[in-house]
C-alpha cells in the first residue's frame, strides 16, 4: 500500500493523559498537513509541513498540541493534557509541492476519544 | 479569511438520477483552487474534483461535472447516473494557490444517499 497511513486508528485516553498519533505520507510527496474532523462537520486545518519545516499553524492548534516532522518523511501530533473537547478524528494527507496538480492525499485517520 | 459554505446537510435520490450539490464560497484572493472531497462511511477521504479559479472551463471527471460561477463564488457538484457506490459525505473545499497559507479550508458537507 503506497497511501497515507496513519496509526494507531483509534486511540482511547483518559483526560489529562497525552497522546501522539503518527502519519506517513506518500514516499515522494514533501508536503504534510494535519486536520481535526469533529462529528457532523468537516476538517478544519491545524498545521503544515514542507520538508522537516512547520510553515503555518493554526489558531486552532494551542499549545498543548505540537506537531514534528523530524526528517521530512512521517510526521507526529502530540496532544498533551487532552480535554473531552479534543475527541475527534485526526487526519493527515500529503502532496507534492510541485507540479499543479494540489491535490491533497488523506489518510484513513486517527479517531480520539477522550473520557 | 476564507469561509465554504454547503447549504444542503443531507440529500437523497434515487439510482441512476442526477443529483447537484451546493457549494458558496467567499475569499478575497484571486488565485485559489476549489475541491469536491467524497468521504465514504469509514473510508478515506478521495478527490472527487478539482477546479482552477482562473479556468472559465467548468472541470468534469466521468459521471462528474462542476458549475462555477466565480462572481457568484459558487462551485456546484453535478452527479450523472447516480450509483449505490456514490453514498457518502460530500465537502466542498478550496485552498490559496499563491503560496504561504497552504491548507484546505472545508464546508461542513453534504450527506448524499443514493437509494436503489
Amino acid at each position: 500500500d503506497t497511501g497515507v497511513s496513519q496509526d494507531p486508528r483509534h486511540k482511547i485516553t483518559k483526560r489529562g493523559q497525552n497522546v501522539t498519533f503518527r502519519c506517513d505520507p506518500i514516499s515522494e510527496h514533501n508536503r504534510l498537513y494535519w486536520y481535526r474532523q469533529t462529528l457532523g462537520q468537516g476538517p478544519e486545518f491545524l498545521t503544515y509541513f514542507q520538508n522537516e519545516a512547520q510553515l503555518e499553524k493554526s489558531r486552532l492548534l494551542s499549545d498543548r498540541f505540537s506537531a514534528e516532522r523530524p526528517k521530512g518523511s512521517f510526521s507526529t501530533l502530540e496532544i498533551q493534557r487532552t480535554e473531552q473537547g479534543d475527541s475527534a478524528m485526526y487526519l493527515c494527507a500529503s502532496r507534492l509541492g510541485t507540479g499543479s496538480s494540489y491535490e491533497q492525499y488523506f489518510g484513513p485517520g486517527t479517531r480520539l476519544t477522550v473520557t | 479569511a476564507q469561509t465554504v459554505t454547503q447549504s444542503q446537510p443531507e440529500m437523497s435520490v434515487q439510482e441512476a438520477e442526477t443529483v447537484t450539490l451546493s457549494c458558496t464560497y467567499d475569499t478575497s484572493e484571486s488565485n485559489y483552487y476549489l475541491f469536491w472531497y467524497k468521504q465514504p462511511p469509514s473510508r478515506q477521504m478521495i478527490l472527487v474534483i478539482r477546479q482552477e479559479a482562473y479556468k472559465q472551463q467548468n472541470a468534469t471527471e466521468n459521471r462528474f461535472s462542476v458549475n462555477f460561477q466565480k462572481a457568484a463564488k459558487s462551485f456546484s457538484l453535478k452527479i450523472s447516473d447516480s450509483q449505490l457506490g456514490d453514498t457518502a459525505m460530500y465537502f466542498c473545499a478550496l485552498m490559496y494557490s499563491g503560496g504561504g497559507a497552504d491548507g484546505l479550508t472545508f464546508g461542513k458537507g453534504t450527506h448524499l444517499i443514493i437509494q436503489p
